[in-house]
């Protein structure tokens, strides 16, 4: 069965230093990657997504993502944290089918202070 | 880009009321969506899939009859909470994909407030 983990459940990091928010997956195939970002009260707006080829794919708001298939990992990078980036972060796994939902992480929670 | 969007974005009513969440694809045709539950500071929940023209796909737990969804078009499907009461009170998002090989989508959501 898929699975995503996130070890990290809540993040505090200061204004203007770098950023890595964890991510494992669990799946039998190729997997679809994604990370999106949800601020409060809000939906999920998609950062970026990885299918194939480069595994190391570039996202909105200066993110990045690298696939490590050795490691099973998806780790969402930033480097530098702007204030406005703090938020609810969520790493999900898909599969080709249109009809098939994503599947979630539990997310972890990114607080940027001065 | 494919937007999704979801309507009313907040809504607080009585015990008892039935509550209609409409979730429209603006610029794309969707088979399938996806309707979420999520509780304060947790993680999304799948509730279930729906389907365009065909009866929706429930998960473990989530009471059919409570929770339905019609999908009667390709850009619209609608859940509607019936009869709620206040541990019904949550954030409930949809979501579609506009292609086998594209991501989801997700509406704003919605928060509802049951008093």
């Amino acid at each position: 069965a898929q699975s995503v983990t996130q070890p990290d459940i809540h993040i505090t990091v200061s204004e203007g230093a770098s950023l890595e928010l964890r991510c494992n997956y669990s799946y039998g195939a190729t997997p679809y990657l994604f990370w999106y970002v949800q601020s409060p009260g809000q939906g999920l707006q998609l950062l970026l997504k990885y299918f194939s080829g480069d595994t190391l794919v570039q996202g909105i708001k200066g993110f990045e993502a690298e696939f490590k298939r050795s490691q099973s990992s998806f780790n969402l990078r930033k480097p530098s944290v702007h204030w406005s980036d703090a938020a609810e972060y969520f790493c999900a796994v898909g599969t080709y089918s249109g009809n098939t939902p994503l599947v979630f992480g539990k997310g972890t929670r990114l607080s940027v202070i001065a | 880009g494919a937007v999704v969007s979801q309507h009313p974005s907040r809504v607080i009513c009585k015990s008892g009321t039935s509550v209609k969440i409409e979730c429209r694809s603006l610029d794309f045709q969707a088979t399938t969506m996806f309707w979420y539950r999520q509780f304060p500071k947790q993680s999304l929940m799948l509730m279930a899939t729906s389907n365009e023209g065909s009866k929706a796909t429930y998960e473990q737990g989530v009471e059919k009859d409570k929770f339905l969804i019609n999908h009667a078009s390709l850009t619209l499907s609608t859940l509607t909470v019936t009869s709620a009461h206040p541990e019904d009170s949550s954030f409930y998002i949809c979501s579609a994909r506009d292609g086998a090989d594209q991501p989801q989508h997700f509406g704003d959501g919605t928060r509802l407030s049951i008093l």
